[in-house]
């Protein structure tokens, strides 16, 4: 399956911490993006990260890519109640334009 | 306003009746997207197409069919032929394919009895 894979499946936090949210894949890809889906239930695009990067900043998001490992994570600092929601990371492959979606992180921020 | 529009956000249908769900961008984006989830599930691409006239399946197809006759509209007709239709749809359109990010509309919730 070419499917990221969330880690945690939940997580739960106080306003003001950190929040670190794993995605995993398993094939080659030409880039990772991260999404939320917003009050509305429609995903809003976060930051998308190709094959030859590293590390990549958002604001207060910050994402990371180690393809040796086929591994990602997204750090979300000073965590705020409306940070709330699932997140997902998505990977492309060789088919351009083609998504594969895991099955999300929910956060929860408490106030 | 630029965006995605999905319609309606509520549709309920008896089982054996096919049902098209509306999708509306006017990004000027050449690509769309029709994906499925489910509860506690991650997003499934059901079609997609590129350009005008033209449209690939995704990976859960079958029981599906679309049209891509004008660049802003990607309609999903959801057949009597899908096992299991009840889902969330999102209809989703890009600049272009390859590193570029997706669009999402708010999404149709579609239920089947």
């Amino acid at each position: 399956s070419q499917q990221g894979e969330e880690d945690p499946q939940a997580l739960s936090i106080q306003e003001g911490e950190n929040a670190t949210m794993n995605c995993s894949y398993k094939t080659s890809i030409n880039n990772l993006q991260w999404y939320r889906q917003n009050s509305g239930r429609g995903l809003v695009h976060l930051i998308l990260i190709r094959s030859n990067e590293r590390e990549k900043h958002s604001g207060r998001l910050r994402v990371t890519l180690d393809t040796s490992k086929k591994s990602s994570s997204l750090l979300i600092t000073a965590s705020r109640a409306a940070d709330t929601t699932s997140y997902f990371c998505a990977t492309e492959g060789s088919t351009l334009g083609r998504l594969y979606f895991g099955r999300g992180t929910q956060l929860t921020v408490w106030p | 306003d630029g965006g995605i529009t999905q319609s309606p956000k509520y549709l309920f249908r008896k089982e054996g009746q096919n049902v098209t769900l509306s999708c509306e961008q006017n990004l000027n984006h050449d690509a769309m997207y029709w994906y499925r989830q489910d509860p506690g599930q991650g997003l499934r691409l059901i079609y997609y197409s590129q350009i005008v006239n033209d449209f690939q399946k995704g990976d859960i197809a079958e029981g599906y069919s679309v049209s891509r006759e004008k660049k802003e509209s990607f309609p999903l007709t959801v057949t009597s032929a899908q096992k299991n239709p009840t889902a969330f749809y999102l209809c989703a359109s890009s600049n272009g394919l390859g590193g570029y990010e997706q669009y999402f509309g708010p999404g149709t919730r579609l239920t089947v009895t």
